[in-house]
């Protein structure tokens, strides 16, 4: 079942500009994680964030969780042409099992 | 170079055919997954394994099957029982010692009916 639902669907922004993405989710977590999946190719993991903390940062990355509103955002600062691509969240109950929103298509224009 | 390789990158099946994808890796992982991905859509699991000789369905196993004979290898057979079955097939493995560890995904096979 899909759990994570992120928003907002599709985003378009200007080379070194900020992008925000969000997710939500329904029941209670283990860790949160973000992956980019560029067009036609697996996904990478980027960053996980524990149901403990509540932020943290990789590079030009930044991630905030929030368990009591069950919410996340990422943020990618000064964004490049290379950062276009789609950004899922996916969320760890008590199995090993991820589970999956349905992306963020993120378009970064020259 | 570690990763995980899935084979082949296209597949076309015909009306009652079964058809295997590969997935193999080389990272020494206990674990490994099969994804369906649909255009615009999140991942959905098929079938995962966390150890040799073992595997569990997942969320939309019915058409699909699984086996695991080696740590290597989780190859998924999509069978003339799933009828919708075009799509994207990822899989993706994980050393399985602790819940909820990130997940390394191969490059996909794109599976079409002929």
């Amino acid at each position: 079942s899909q759990q994570g639902e992120e928003d907002p669907q599709a985003l378009s922004i200007q080379e070194g500009e900020n992008a925000t993405m969000n997710c939500s989710y329904k029941t209670s977590i283990n860790n949160l994680q973000w992956y980019r999946q560029n067009s036609g190719r697996g996904l990478v993991h980027l960053i996980l964030i524990r149901s403990n903390e509540r932020e943290k940062h990789s590079g030009r990355l930044r991630v905030t969780l929030d368990t009591s509103k069950k919410s996340s955002s990422l943020l990618i600062t000064a964004s490049r042409a290379a950062d276009t691509a789609s950004y899922f969240c996916a969320t760890v109950g008590g199995a090993q099992k991820l589970v999956f929103g349905q992306g963020t298509r993120l378009t970064i224009n020259p | 170079d570690g990763g995980i390789t899935q084979s082949p990158k296209y597949l076309f099946r015909k009306e009652g055919q079964n058809v295997t994808l590969s997935c193999e890796q080389n990272l020494n992982h206990d674990a490994m997954y099969w994804y369906r991905q649909d255009p615009g859509q999140g991942l959905r699991l098929i079938y995962y394994s966390q150890i040799v000789n073992d595997f569990q369905k997942g969320d939309i196993a019915e058409g699909y099957s699984v086996s695991r004979e080696k740590k290597e290898s989780f190859p998924l057979t999509v069978t003339s029982a799933q009828k919708n079955p075009t799509a994207f097939y990822l899989c993706a493995s994980n050393s399985g010692n602790r819940v909820g560890q990130p997940q390394h995904f191969g490059d996909g096979t794109r599976l079409s009916i002929l």
